[in-house]
């Protein structure tokens, strides 16, 4: 068990620019999550997939940023025409769907570290 | 709608000293209880979880949590406290469809010699 990998650790970029981010999560895990963590708040949740279809999105998410998630593996988030109130960390968290909806245990990656200037 | 509280952002304490962080919730619906531990510039570990049954729940490195419906509350304890508690601890609910999690602002442990 590998754990949840995401790619970049930190990105530094200028304010208009695009940025993508990348999330692995742990092998089998159908459910993925990405939540945004700015100074001294909790995460926040952005968005989630079942396998390749995403089943729910926050308000949070503005019609800037995109999430993926091909063939139910891996995961996108990508922020176009970045603002510096997007700075923030970027984490992402899978877990397996269990009977009847319990809630099992989300397991998070380190983050990604945005700073916009 | 589901919401969390962490009353305190920041508990300092004696090494060896128990402690204890405060977490409220509010919830429509049936809920799961988590607490989650962020070490600097790191992603969250789970501490503990509370699903169903025994109120009580133990977790890694010493903590435990109580589940009190009627107080809707789930208060994180550690009956002494080691250098390397020195985190940030956080609180979080999930009920309802997809089961994201709803995160409390987090409480600053900082353990002191």
């Amino acid at each position: 068990d590998t754990g949840v990998s995401q790619d970049p650790r930190h990105k530094i970029t200028k304010r208009g620019q695009n940025v993508t981010f990348r999330c692995d999560p742990i092998s089998e895990h159908n459910r993925l999550y990405w939540y945004r963590q700015t100074l001294g708040q909790g995460p926040e949740f952005l968005t989630y997939f079942q396998n390749e279809a995403q089943l729910e999105k926050s308000r949070l998410l503005s019609d800037r940023f995109s999430a993926e998630r091909p063939k139910g593996s891996f995961s996108t988030l990508e922020i176009q025409r970045t603002e510096q109130g997007d700075s923030a960390m970027y984490l992402c968290a899978s877990s397996p769907r269990l009977a009847g909806n319990v809630a099992d245990t989300q397991y998070f990656g380190p983050g990604t570290r945005l700073t916009v200037l | 709608a589901q919401s969390v509280t962490q009353l305190d952002s920041q508990v300092p304490v004696f090494e060896e000293a128990p402690v204890e962080l405060r977490c409220n919730y509010s919830s429509s619906v049936s809920v799961y209880l988590f607490w989650y531990v962020q070490y600097p510039n790191q992603g969250l570990q789970l501490l503990l979880k509370y699903l169903s049954g025994s109120t009580l729940v133990k977790g890694i490195n010493g903590f435990e949590a109580e589940f009190n419906k009627s107080q809707t509350s789930f208060h994180l304890r550690k009956p002494s406290v080691h250098i390397s508690d020195t985190a940030e601890y956080f609180c979080a609910v999930s009920g309802g469809g997809g089961n994201k999690l709803t995160f409390g602002t987090g409480t600053q442990l900082k353990v002191e010699l």
